[in-house]
């Protein structure tokens, strides 16, 4: 129903390979929010997506927002070890339903 | 720009007590938002006060409750605490508007003992 899965759970990756987390919804979706969590921080807002197929970048990260609404994406290019934390996506319903989350692990 | 803060920073209770929690938004941010994070999980939506008023609950049990003030800070009360109350539970502010983006606090942790 609401609910919107994330995959993967977790991933590793060394520094410089490249990362992408994945935001799945059976519902059409109106927008979608990326929020990133550092351990032991809270989650700060990182970017919205409206419309279908948009496609938004910030330096290394590309936000991607799917055609049918349906889907959402994040990649990173080139990690570096500020990347590690937790990764949300979060839907608009009639409240902010956030994803179950994507925890990156860089490793030097 | 202040941000979004809340007090205590953390609070330890022992099971069936009451454990009152708050949060003051940013400036001119008029929504507050409720979420408990347990430990490495996710972010459960609990509660959402607009203009004063309670707009939509989570799926959390009636122990759970809450108010904003005139000032739009906002309290969230847990009555007879269980152990799995035990969490992180964040406070956000935001813009009146459905996809405005939130602005986050550094949370409360609670342990329940």
């Amino acid at each position: 129903g609401q609910q919107v899965m994330q995959i993967p759970q977790y991933q590793h990756v060394q520094e410089g390979e490249d990362f992408t987390t994945y935001c799945n919804s059976s519902t059409t979706l109106s927008n979608i929010q990326w929020y990133k969590q550092r351990p032991g921080g809270h989650p700060v807002f990182l970017i919205q997506l409206v419309k279908s197929g948009e496609v938004k970048k910030q330096k290394r990260l590309t936000f991607q927002f799917g055609e049918a609404k349906k889907n959402s994406s994040l990649h990173i290019t080139a990690t570096q070890t500020t990347d590690v934390g937790t990764y949300f996506c979060a839907r608009v319903i009639d409240k902010l339903i956030f994803g179950t989350g994507t925890r990156l692990q860089v490793f030097p | 720009e202040a941000g979004v803060t809340q007090s205590p920073t953390h609070l330890i209770k022992t099971r069936g007590q009451q454990a009152t929690l708050r949060c003051s938004p940013i400036s001119g941010h008029t929504s507050v938002y409720w979420y408990q994070q347990a430990l490495g999980l996710g972010l459960q939506f609990l509660l959402w006060y607009d203009e004063g008023e309670e707009r939509n609950r989570g799926n959390f049990p009636p122990r759970f409750s809450g108010r904003q003030f005139p000032n739009y800070s906002s309290e969230l009360n847990v009555n007879a605490l269980e152990l799995e109350d035990s969490a992180l539970y964040l406070c956000a502010s935001s813009l009146q508007g459905r996809y405005s983006p939130l602005h986050f606090g550094n949370g409360t942790r609670l342990t329940v003992t």
